[in-house]
């Protein structure tokens, strides 16, 4: 199916422990995402992607790494889990142009760091 | 303070009610302004999308932008339970890297 679909949608694991979670879109939209969604803070962006090989920081990026060597891919790895990263992960995409404000998410990742 | 601010409520209102949603903001910069609705255990989707100041109406749904007070709302006519979700706010200067409020929870009773 055509869309935005992240995996895994469901994740519990300890601390210490790296985990990565995977993106996969089917748009060919230039820009890809990933927001962090908590109580209280709403969604804040971790890291952003322009394009294949480029991504740079958002808002709260400490701990986390990207890659994007192809389009429609954009992993996120925690590569040493703490409880502080326990939340639920969106990955979206857009286009660039005239709605480029318009995101389209996935379900969502919801990670348990025990 | 949050560079943009939401009431996390939640609000309760009856079915058929008028609902009103706001948020307020501090960057004087931004430009684009959207509301998203997120059902429970699903990714936000986009629900209006309006540039600079003014009105946009889409079916029951109206979003207002005021620059000069940085205030935005979003008003549901005639709601319905169907409505019942997180209604999150959203800003920009330059299009895609978005400043989101931290939601508004609203539940229609019918």
């Amino acid at each position: 199916d055509a869309g935005i679909t992240q995996s895994p949608r469901y994740k519990i694991t300890e601390t210490g422990r790296q985990v990565t979670l995977m993106c996969h879109q089917t748009w060919s939209h230039s820009y890809m995402f990933w927001y962090r969604q908590d109580l209280g803070h709403g969604l804040r962006l971790i890291y952003y992607s322009a394009a294949a090989d480029i991504t740079d920081k958002g808002e709260v990026p400490d701990g986390y790494v990207v890659s994007r060597s192809k389009t429609e891919n954009f992993p996120l790895t925690l590569e040493s889990a703490t409880r502080s990263q326990t939340s639920v992960y969106f990955c979206a995409s857009s286009e660039n142009g005239e709605r480029t404000g318009e995101l389209f998410f996935g379900e969502g990742s919801r990670l348990t760091v025990l | 303070q949050k560079e943009v601010e939401q009431d996390p409520g939640p609000l309760s209102v009856p079915e058929g009610a008028i609902v009103s949603l706001n948020c307020t903001y501090s960057n004087s910069a931004f430009q684009y302004f959207m509301w998203y609705r997120q059902y429970s255990r699903k990714g936000p989707e986009l629900l209006m999308y309006t540039y600079s100041s003014g009105n946009k109406e889409d079916g029951r749904f109206t979003a207002q932008v005021d620059k000069s007070s940085k205030y935005i709302s979003l008003f549901i006519r005639d709601s319905q339970p169907s409505d019942s979700a997180t209604y999150l706010c959203a800003m920009s200067r330059y299009g895609n890297k978005l400043v989101f409020g931290a939601g508004t929870i609203l539940r229609v009773k019918s």
